[in-house]
């Protein structure tokens, strides 16, 4: 009965491989986030699908693409890894409640490239 | 460029009152959130201020200042599991949130 699944939780891997992460909600929201958290803690917008569409795409290299099948899920496809790429991602959704656009978030995916 | 500030770093004691500071400077403002992050564990929604005043939810009130560019996140009555990160987010003219690094509160006994 998890909102919003994110697999895997923990991903360690060797530079220059691909490697994908998968995420799900059940919560019924129509926009979806993949957001990355670096050493410092900043929180930072990778990408935005609202019903499967792309609505934002930030500065991201384009070894990373996400893919929506459908809005419950967005998952998050890095191809060639490199050492900057450590970090942990989360994948939110989102709803708007009294004119507040509220993110829930998955548990987050440790990234950690050798 | 867009930025917001808060402290690295705050301390207090159980059963306390702690105030998180959040100064920011944005294109556009559409609203102010701030969100508690356990260690290791996702962000999760406290509260959320878009005209300027007190919003209080229980032991955690809100306050914003869009003249100043100013919020504070208030806890009262501090428990040891109030131990956390406390990020303030502001959504600007964009619609686009930009957050903050995260003030880590450390509560002692």
């Amino acid at each position: 009965d998890t909102a919003v699944s994110q697999t895997p939780k923990y991903l360690v891997t060797q530079m220059g491989n691909d490697k994908s992460i998968k995420c799900e909600q059940n919560l019924g929201h129509d926009t979806m986030y993949w957001y990355k958290q670096d050493s410092k803690k900043f929180l930072k917008i990778m990408f935005s699908y609202n019903n499967k569409e792309l609505i934002i795409n930030e500065t991201v290299p384009n070894r990373f693409s996400p893919k929506s099948p459908d809005k419950a899920h967005l998952n998050l496809h890095i191809n060639s890894l490199e050492l900057g790429d450590s970090a942990v991602y989360f994948c939110a959704s989102s709803v708007t409640v009294s004119g507040a656009n509220v993110l829930t978030f998955g548990a987050g995916s440790r990234l950690t490239v050798l | 460029g867009q930025n917001i500030d808060q402290p690295t770093e705050m301390t207090a004691t159980e059963g306390a009152i702690v105030q998180i500071n959040c100064t920011y400077q944005t294109s556009g403002f559409n609203g102010l959130f701030w969100y508690q992050q356990h260690a290791g564990e996702a962000p999760t929604f406290l509260s959320y201020n878009v005209l300027d005043g007190l919003e209080e939810k229980g032991r955690f009130s809100s306050f914003l200042s869009r003249s100043k560019g100013y919020s504070y996140l208030l806890l009262k009555e501090l428990q040891m599991k109030d131990s956390a990160s406390y990020l303030c987010a502001v959504r600007d003219s964009n619609y686009q949130l930009i957050w903050g690094a995260g003030t880590k509160l450390i509560i002692k006994p």
